[in-house]
C-alpha cells in the first residue's frame, strides 16, 4: 500500500530534551516536506527537500532541523524543544515539486512540550 | 507572498443540506488550487484540485471551479452526509520554478464542518 508513515503518533516531552520524528514514504517520491498545524493558522511549511541531500527552509524553520540521506526518509529533529513547538506535525511527499502535483500526507504526530 | 482565506467556521448543517465553503486566494501568476479534507484523527487527503483557470475539480459529489477573475475556488456539495463531517482546507501551490515557494502548499485556516442526521 502506497503511504507516508510517521512515528511516533503521540509524544509528550520536556523542554530541552532532543527528539526526532521519523517520516518514511514508499512511493519513490522526490519531494518531501514537513508542516505544522495550529488552530486558526492552517498548516505551515517547516522544511522541504527536493531530493536526497537537498533540503531548504520553509516558512517556520526556527528550532527545527531535517536531513535527507535516503530518498524514502525525511526525519524532523527538534534539538532543544520548547513549549511553543507544541503542535500537530505532518510529513508529506509528492512525485516532484511541480505545482500541479498532489501531496500525500502522513497520519500526523501530536507533540506536547512541557 | 501567497495567501489563502477561507470562510470562518465552524459550519453546522443537517443531512442533505447544500454546502458552500468559500475560498479566495492571493498569488503571483496562476497557481494550482486544491481542497484537502482531514477526517477526525487522520492526516490530510486530497479531495479535488484544479490546475488552470475555469477548470472544475470534482470528487465524491464535491465540486469547485477555478475562477481567475474573482481569485476564488469555492467548495460546494448539493447534499451533505454525516460522513462528510471533517475539516476542509483550501490550498494553493505555485506553478513557476525557482524560489523558496516551489512545491510548497499554502493553506487556509481550515473550516470545520459538522453534519447532523
Amino acid at each position: 500500500e502506497a503511504q507516508v508513515t510517521q512515528n511516533p503518533r503521540y509524544l509528550i516531552t520536556v523542554t530541552g530534551k532532543k527528539l526526532t520524528v521519523t517520516c518514511s514514504q514508499n512511493m519513490n517520491h522526490e519531494y518531501m516536506s514537513w508542516y505544522r498545524q495550529d488552530p486558526g493558522l492552517g498548516l505551515r511549511q517547516i522544511y522541504y527537500s527536493m531530493n536526497v541531500e537537498a533540503t531548504d527552509k520553509g516558512d517556520v524553520p526556527e528550532g527545527y532541523k531535517v536531513s535527507r540521506k535516503e530518498k524514502r526518509n525525511f526525519p524532523l529533529i527538534l534539538e532543544s524543544p520548547s513549549p511553543n513547538q507544541t503542535s500537530l506535525y505532518f510529513c508529506a511527499s509528492s512525485p516532484s515539486a511541480g505545482g500541479r502535483e498532489t501531496q500525500y500526507f502522513g497520519p500526523g504526530t501530536r507533540l506536547l512540550v512541557l | 507572498g501567497d495567501s489563502v482565506t477561507q470562510m470562518e467556521g465552524p459550519v453546522t448543517l443537517s443531512e442533505e443540506a447544500f454546502l458552500t465553503i468559500n475560498c479566495t486566494y492571493t498569488a503571483t501568476g496562476y497557481p494550482s488550487l486544491f481542497w484537502y479534507v482531514q477526517y477526525p484523527g487522520e492526516g490530510l487527503q486530497l479531495l479535488l484540485k484544479a490546475t488552470k483557470a475555469d477548470d472544475k475539480g470534482s470528487n465524491k459529489g464535491f465540486e469547485a471551479t477555478y475562477r481567475k477573475e474573482t481569485t476564488s475556488f469555492h467548495l460546494e456539495k448539493g447534499s451533505v452526509q454525516v460522513s462528510d463531517s471533517a475539516v476542509y482546507f483550501c490550498a494553493l501551490s505555485p506553478l513557476w520554478a525557482g524560489g523558496t515557494s516551489y512545491g510548497k502548499l499554502t493553506f487556509g485556516q481550515g473550516t470545520i464542518l459538522t453534519v447532523h442526521p
